[in-house]
C-alpha cells in the first residue's frame, strides 16, 4: 500500500486566496482526520470522518474552513479565503477499527500563506 | 483538553534511557504513542488501551495508569536513531485522538 497520500506537498498563496488540500486514505480504513501542527499549538484535530461521514468538526478554526469526503478514497480541506495565520503543516491520517492499530499519518502539506 | 507531557526535551548520550510521561485531566480511554523526526509524519509506535497495561518492543516500552490518568514512554539503551519529537495521543472514548505538545529527545553520540 502506498500509505496515505497528500497533495500538494508544498503551497504559498497570497492572502485571500483559495487553498484546497487533498488526501487519499489507505485502502480499507474507515476513519480520517485532518490535523494542523505549528510550534506554538502543536498537533491540532481539525475534524474528522467515520466512513465518509463527519462526526466532529469542532476543531475548525472558522468557517472559512471546510471539509468534504465525498467517497471512502478522497478528501479534501479548503481554506477561503486563506490569512497568514493559516501558515502551518497540515496532515492527513487514516485509521481502521477505531484506531485500534493506530493512525498513519500522509506527509503533510506545508502551507505558507503570504 | 490536551494532555501534558513532561519534560519538554532531553538530551541523552547513546546507551541512556528516557522516561517521556504524559498525562490527561480527564478520564482516558486509550493512550497512543507516535515518533515525528523533523520535516516527517508523526509515526505510530504504540497503543495502550483502558485497563491498564505495559506493551513494548525492542528498547521501548510504555505503562498507562487509568486511575491517575496517566501514561509513560520508556526508552531504554537509547540509540541515535531514536532522536525525533515523542507525542503522546489520548482519546476519551469519542474516537479521537488529542496530542500533548510533545516532548523532543536528542540523543548524542
Amino acid at each position: 500500500d502506498a500509505g496515505v497520500i497528500q497533495s500538494p506537498r508544498h503551497e504559498v498563496t497570497e492572502m485571500g486566496q483559495e487553498v484546497t488540500l487533498r488526501c487519499k486514505p489507505i485502502s480499507g480504513h474507515n476513519s480520517l482526520f485532518w490535523y494542523r501542527q505549528t510550534m506554538m499549538r502543536g498537533l491540532e484535530l481539525l475534524i474528522y470522518f467515520n466512513n465518509n461521514v463527519p462526526i466532529d468538526d469542532s476543531g475548525m478554526p472558522e468557517d472559512r474552513f471546510s471539509a468534504k469526503m465525498p467517497n471512502a478514497s478522497f478528501s479534501t480541506l479548503k481554506i477561503q479565503p486563506s490569512e497568514p495565520r493559516d501558515s502551518a503543516v497540515y496532515f492527513c491520517a487514516s485509521s481502521f477499527d477505531r484506531g485500534l492499530g493506530g493512525y498513519t499519518f500522509g506527509s503533510g502539506t506545508r502551507l505558507t500563506v503570504v | 483538553q490536551q494532555p501534558v507531557q513532561s519534560p519538554q526535551a532531553v538530551i541523552l548520550r547513546e546507551g541512556e534511557d528516557a522516561v517521556i510521561n504524559c498525562s490527561s485531566s480527564k478520564a482516558l480511554y486509550s493512550v497512543h504513542w507516535y515518533r515525528q523526526k523533523h520535516g516527517e509524519a508523526p509515526v505510530f509506535l504504540m497503543i495502550l488501551l483502558k485497563g491498564g497495561e505495559q506493551k513494548g518492543h525492542d528498547k521501548i516500552s510504555a505503562s498507562f495508569n487509568e486511575k491517575k490518568q496517566q501514561s509513560s514512554l520508556y526508552l531504554t539503551a537509547s540509540q541515535l536513531s531514536y532522536s525525533g519529537t515523542y507525542f503522546c495521543g489520548t482519546e476519551g472514548g469519542d474516537d479521537k485522538i488529542i496530542f500533548g505538545k510533545g516532548t523532543r529527545l536528542h540523543i548524542l553520540p
